[in-house]
């Protein structure tokens, strides 16, 4: 059973340019969730999705980004005209289902670095 | 809101060496709490988790106990492995909330032969 796939694993676009990576949950599983890492910082949570539906966005920024999981095919985090800023490391979860409590394990994918110029 | 608080690091350990990475952790209600681990080039893994107060998670030598208490879940190992080399990070997952999980910082170690 593959582990979550991501890709690219490197990326890197000039100022202006749209990035986009692209998240496979493992087989079986229909929750995803990305989060980015800021150089020196910890992971922050970004958005929480189920197949077609967005649940939790609330740490995604208001504009620019834009995140889906359709019924087929794999989850995409969209940025549109990146920026320096926008450099870090996302990375991209999932999980089988949502207890509700906390309890099921996210497994992670190998992470997408970008690079902004 | 919630928050994560680790041991900054690097830290830097002899084989051997008994390791602790001190974690607090500020949330409403009864949080679950997780430590991940991340090797080189990889992502992260989920090295043990505790889901309420009192509880021991425990795997590969490395254990914590969630204590309501103290709002913490500190990182052991008696006896650190050159293999144990990684950054390691806390995190929690809020009550009733949609699995998010909230990160402290990370603390990388190096296990010196």
């Amino acid at each position: 059973n593959a582990g979550v796939m991501q890709n690219p694993r490197h990326l890197v676009r000039r100022r202006g340019q749209e990035a986009r990576l692209r998240c496979s949950p493992m087989k079986g599983h229909s929750h995803v969730y990305w989060y980015r890492q800021l150089p020196e910082e910890g992971l922050k949570f970004m958005v929480y999705l189920q197949k077609e539906n967005i649940i939790d966005e609330s740490g995604m920024p208001k504009e620019r980004f834009s995140a889906e999981f359709p019924k087929e095919g794999p989850s995409i985090l969209r940025i549109q005209q990146v920026v320096r800023g926008d450099s870090a490391a996302y990375f991209c979860a999932s999980s089988p289902r949502a207890s509700g409590q906390g309890t099921d394990t996210q497994y992670f994918g190998p992470g997408t670095r970008l690079t902004v110029l | 809101g919630n928050s994560v608080t680790q041991m900054e690091g690097p830290v830097t350990l002899s084989e051997e060496a008994f390791l602790t990475i001190n974690c607090t952790y500020t949330a409403t209600g009864y949080p679950s709490l997780f430590w991940y681990v991340q090797y080189p080039g990889e992502g992260l893994q989920l090295l043990l988790k505790a889901t309420k107060a009192d509880d021991k998670g425990s795997n590969k030598g490395f254990e914590a106990t969630y204590r309501k208490e103290t709002t913490s879940f500190h990182l052991e190992k008696g006896s650190v492995q050159v293999s144990d080399s990684a950054v390691y990070f806390c995190a929690l997952s809020a009550q009733g909330g949609s699995e998010k999980l909230v990160f402290g910082k990370g603390t990388k170690l190096t296990v010196n032969p």
